[in-house]
């Protein structure tokens, strides 16, 4: 139990266009979803956190206009990376957690995307 | 601020070997710690959750301790295989059970067959 399906898994796009990234929970209601990135040898850093029917809160430094986050049922939540730029280029990961404390293994992540902009 | 650190940033050991990896965090008020498994390019798989109430937690060959007080925690992999290579991530939960994770920037695993 506990599924998380993210995809795409890899996407390149051209600078200045917009790429979407889906997060979905398979077999639970996910009240929350955490964005993180990853840069290459770095920390995953969160990035923002929403929870369902809300706006998303956005860790200091994320850009809200540049990085949409949509979470308009309790199984999708998006990122949608508007306007690329090369330097958007990362790995980006889903988390996401249902109602009450989290299960054994700690809440389940997606599988990642790699977006690269040329 | 909370901040994670791992130790070594890189190790490299022959197949059989027992080794420890290191996470340290600042600050000791936190929810959870966890340790996953990272494969190059590919998601994040959870190893091992350790309340903060706990001392230590075991699953298989892996064995993870919470030190809270001092700020640490260790990785225990014995009987290392060369399947066990790659990145391991310590990460500390803020905030309750709806709290972010905090991630260090990982152990990258190398075992030579």
């Amino acid at each position: 139990g506990a599924v998380v399906s993210q995809h795409p898994s890899r996407v390149i796009c051209k600078s200045g266009t917009s790429v979407k990234i889906e997060c979905r929970s398979l077999d639970f209601q996910a009240t929350t979803m955490f964005w993180y990135r990853q840069f290459p040898k770095k920390s995953l850093m969160l990035m923002a956190t929403s929870n369902e029917g809300s706006k998303a809160t956005y860790e200091q430094g994320v850009e809200k206009d540049k990085f949409l986050i949509n979470h308009a049922s309790l199984t999708l939540s998006t990122l949608t990376v508007t306007s690329a730029h090369p330097e958007d280029s990362s790995f980006y990961i889903c988390s996401a957690s249902g109602p009450g404390p989290p299960p054994p293994h700690g809440y389940t992540f997606g599988s990642g995307t790699r977006l690269t902009v040329v | 601020k909370q901040e994670v650190t791992q130790i070594p940033a890189a190790l490299s050991v022959p197949e059989g070997e027992n080794l420890v990896l290191n996470c340290s965090f600042t600050d000791s008020a936190i929810y959870n710690l966890q340790w996953f498994r990272q494969d190059p390019g590919k998601g994040l798989t959870s190893l091992l959750l350790i309340q903060s109430s706990q001392r230590e937690q075991t699953s298989g060959r892996l064995n993870a301790s919470l030190d809270k007080s001092s700020g640490r925690s260790t990785l225990y992999i014995a009987a290392s295989q060369p399947g066990d290579s790659a990145t391991y991530l310590c990460a500390v939960r803020h905030g309750g059970s709806q709290g972010n994770l905090i991630f260090g920037k990982g152990t990258k695993l190398s075992v030579k067959p």
